[in-house]
C-alpha cells in the first residue's frame, strides 16, 4: 500500500528559531500533500493543501509567513515553523493522495506518522 | 463548508461487547466518507470508506459502516469488539466535487476492557 514517510518524528528547539518538517511519498508520487496540526485530544486541523510546483493553499487563520510549505517534487513537501514560539508546540501530520488510484480511491489520503514539535 | 460531528468523545467497552460509534455530517452533495483508526502511538490508518454503490461498506478487522444518506450519517459498527481495539476512531468527509480536501470529525477514543 501506500506509504507516507515524515521526518523527523519528534524534535525540541529554542523560541525563535526555525524548524523544518519532511514529508515524503515513498511508493508514488503525490501531486498533491496535506498538512495538519492535531491538538491534544483533538482532531486533525486542516493547515494548507501543499501543491507540486505552485503555491501552497492554506486554510483561513493559518499564517502562510509563520508555516512556510514547499513542495518541490513529486515526493516530497516540507513544512517549515518559523521563528517557532511555545504556542506552536504540536503534533504535525502530513499526508499525500495517489493520483493514480482510480475513481474515489484518489481521495484516500495516506498519513504519516506524525512530528511532534517541542518548542521551549 | 463540510463539517463532520462525531457523538462519542470516549467510550469504554468490555470485550464481546458490540460497538456503534456515530457520526454524521453536513453537506449536501455527493460526498465521499471514511473512518480511520488511531492505534496507540501509531499513525492514522484507513478503517473502511464508502465511495458509491451498497451502503453497507465493511472495512478491516471486522468493521463496518452504513451511510444513510436521508440521516447524513455514517455510523462504525463491530459485532464483538476485541482489547486490540483499543484507539481512537476518527470519521472524515470528502466532496469530491468541490475540492481535495478531508473534514475529520474530532474522533472518539475507544477504550476496550480485557
Amino acid at each position: 500500500g501506500a506509504v507516507v514517510s515524515q521526518h523527523p518524528s519528534w524534535v525540541i528547539c529554542k523560541s525563535g528559531t526555525s524548524v523544518k518538517i519532511e514529508c515524503r511519498s515513498l511508493d508514488f508520487q503525490a501531486t498533491t500533500m496535506f498538512w495538519y496540526r492535531q491538538f491534544p485530544k483533538q482532531s486533525l486541523m486542516l493547515m494548507a493543501t501543499s501543491n507540486e510546483g505552485s503555491k501552497a493553499t492554506y486554510e483561513q487563520g493559518v499564517e502562510k509567513d509563520k508555516f512556510l510549505i514547499n513542495h518541490a517534487s513529486l515526493t516530497l513537501s516540507t513544512l517549515t515553523v518559523t521563528s517557532a514560539h511555545p504556542e506552536d508546540s504540536s503534533f504535525y501530520i502530513c499526508s499525500a493522495r495517489d493520483p493514480t488510484l482510480d475513481r474515489g480511491s484518489k481521495n484516500i489520503q495516506y498519513f504519516g506518522a506524525g512530528t511532534r514539535l517541542s518548542v521551549l | 463548508a463540510q463539517s463532520v460531528s462525531q457523538h462519542n468523545h470516549h467510550v469504554i467497552l468490555s470485550e464481546a461487547a458490540s460497538l456503534e460509534l456515530g457520526c454524521n455530517y453536513s453537506y449536501g452533495g455527493t460526498v465521499n466518507l471514511f473512518w480511520y483508526v488511531q492505534y496507540p502511538g501509531q499513525h492514522l490508518q484507513l478503517l473502511l470508506k464508502y465511495f458509491s454503490g451498497d451502503p453497507l461498506v465493511k472495512g478491516i478487522k471486522g468493521f463496518e459502516a452504513e451511510f444513510i444518506k436521508s440521516k447524513f450519517s455514517f455510523n462504525l459498527r463491530k459485532p464483538s469488539v476485541q482489547w486490540s481495539d483499543t484507539a481512537e476512531y476518527f470519521c472524515a468527509v470528502n466532496a469530491p466535487g468541490r475540492d481535495d480536501k478531508i473534514i475529520f470529525g474530532k474522533g472518539t477514543r475507544l477504550h476496550i476492557l480485557p
